[in-house]
């Protein structure tokens, strides 16, 4: 859904850099959802945050991977120290409620991080 | 424990025949949602269908509708008339319980549509 917007598009980093993911939700939603899709694979869940909250990161790799989701601003996914195997696409996604009862969830166009 | 199953790698459809995408899913909850995403080669995720697990009639939205069978816990997705632009991977996911908010996703099927 274009309402949740997503950049950069394509990312390039070299092994070691840092890598910024950035999310701006649907207008209204206040939930943001992060996932991982490695290649020829599903989406993975990473990580729920609400403003100036983290909900859940159970899908987060311990280390280098950290994300916000400031009062003012997109919500950022940031991967230090980067490796190869973090090149992935990364989604973002948003909802204006806290439970399931939504029967949709919008993503963005995702992010193409690739490490060389 | 896989939670969604999807058993057909990739298919070949005719274009303007219908075809059916395959998924089963595993849970011990009562409520839960299911759905399903079409991913083209330009790779954002567009939303197609939803079935929740209490809804009594299958799930449609224009040419896709979504087989519900919940004794077999499977939820097929078909698509009639296929198009040209129907040529895609398609995800399966689901949604556990009323007050989850984590979608799992299977491993997906990718659609080639031939003229």
């Amino acid at each position: 859904n274009a309402g949740v917007m997503q950049n950069p598009r394509h990312l390039v980093r070299r092994r070691g850099q840092e890598a910024r993911l950035r999310c701006s939700p649907m207008k209204g939603h206040s939930h943001v959802y992060w996932y991982r899709q490695l290649p020829e694979e599903g989406l993975k869940f990473m990580v729920y945050l609400q403003k100036e909250n983290i909900i859940d990161e159970s899908g987060m790799p311990k280390e280098r991977f950290s994300a916000e989701f400031p009062k003012e601003g997109p919500s950022i996914l940031r991967i230090q120290q980067v490796v190869r195997g973090d090149s992935a696409a990364y989604f973002c996604a948003s909802s204006p409620l806290a439970t399931g009862d939504h029967t949709e969830a919008f993503f963005g166009q995702g992010t193409r991080l690739t490490v060389v | 424990a896989q939670k969604i199953t999807q058993t057909q790698p990739g298919m070949f459809v005719q274009e303007k025949e219908a075809v059916t995408l395959d998924c089963t899913y595993d849970t011990s909850d009562q409520s839960y949602g299911l759905f399903w995403y079409k991913q083209p080669s330009s790779g954002e995720m567009i939303f197609l269908i939803y079935q929740g697990s209490y809804d009594e009639q299958n799930a449609t939205e224009g040419r896709y509708s979504l087989n519900f069978q919940k004794a077999r816990k499977s939820a097929n997705l078909v698509i009639s008339a296929s198009q040209l632009g129907d040529s895609a991977m398609y995800f399966c996911a689901m949604r556990e319980g009323r007050s989850s908010y984590k979608l799992i996703f299977g491993s997906g099927t990718r659609l080639l549509v031939r003229p």
